[in-house]
């Protein structure tokens, strides 16, 4: 079964830096890309960011709102996706989920169980 | 970006009934259209992809289809298990870009 796991969630300080890993099982990670979606009360489902196949370059995909703040990585030979993010916000309050998508494009089509975090002083 | 306008925000609806879903998108999307249903507590799961597509296990009773820049999610003979929240999501143009959501919940 294609499985995904979030990790690193936590209660933060605003500006300060957090890393969120996704532990993927049941596919060949090295097969997919992978996204980063959070959600919270008050913005809904919000997509931040997907990253390509090594086979593709491992090129990345970014929304807006996060260029230059949150960078997305993998280990494949981990198993294992990240997520940077440096100078918290307020606002970037939520769950986050990692998504398993195609090889070179973002189609989120299986998602893992998110984890939360939350920023507040 | 690309808008995804769902409607309605939510409904009511009893077990049997036959209920549409919709989100019109603010330009062409092609069929890069996915439906996900959400329970609380739990991630998005995908239910159709582009625009027709069963994703693997999902019910016959799930249906998607397209006209123009307007899509339906159609369920049939609502079921007790189908008592969720369900979103679109558009996969044509970074940023991807999801329907606020329609909460369709027991009459």
């Amino acid at each position: 079964d294609v499985q995904l796991v979030e990790s690193g969630g936590s209660l933060i300080q605003p500006g300060r830096s957090l890393r969120l890993s996704c532990k993927v099982s049941g596919f060949d990670i090295g097969d997919y890309g992978l996204s980063w979606v959070r959600q919270s009360p008050g913005k809904g489902l919000e997509w931040l960011g997907f990253m390509r196949s090594n086979s593709y370059g491992g090129t990345t995909e970014l929304a807006t709102s996060i260029r230059g703040r949150f960078f997305i990585s993998r280990d494949d030979s981990k198993n294992m996706a990240f997520l940077q993010m440096n100078s918290l916000l307020p606002d970037d309050t939520g769950v986050y989920y990692c998504a398993r998508d195609g090889v070179i494009t973002a189609i989120l089509a299986y998602w893992g169980q998110g984890t939360l975090v939350t920023v507040s002083s | 970006d690309i808008q995804m306008t769902q409607s309605p925000s939510s409904l009511s609806a009893s077990i049997g009934d036959t209920v549409t879903i919709t989100c019109r998108a603010s330009q062409g999307i092609r069929n890069d259209l996915s439906w996900y249903q959400q329970k609380p507590g739990k991630a998005p799961q995908r239910l159709i992809y582009s625009v027709s597509s069963l994703h693997d296990g999902v019910p016959s009773r799930f249906s998607g289809r397209r006209s123009g820049t307007e899509f339906t999610l159609t369920i049939s003979s609502l079921q007790p298990e189908d008592f969720a929240t369900y979103f679109c999501l558009q996969h044509n143009t970074y940023p991807l870009t999801f329907g606020q959501g329609t909460r369709v919940d027991l009459k």
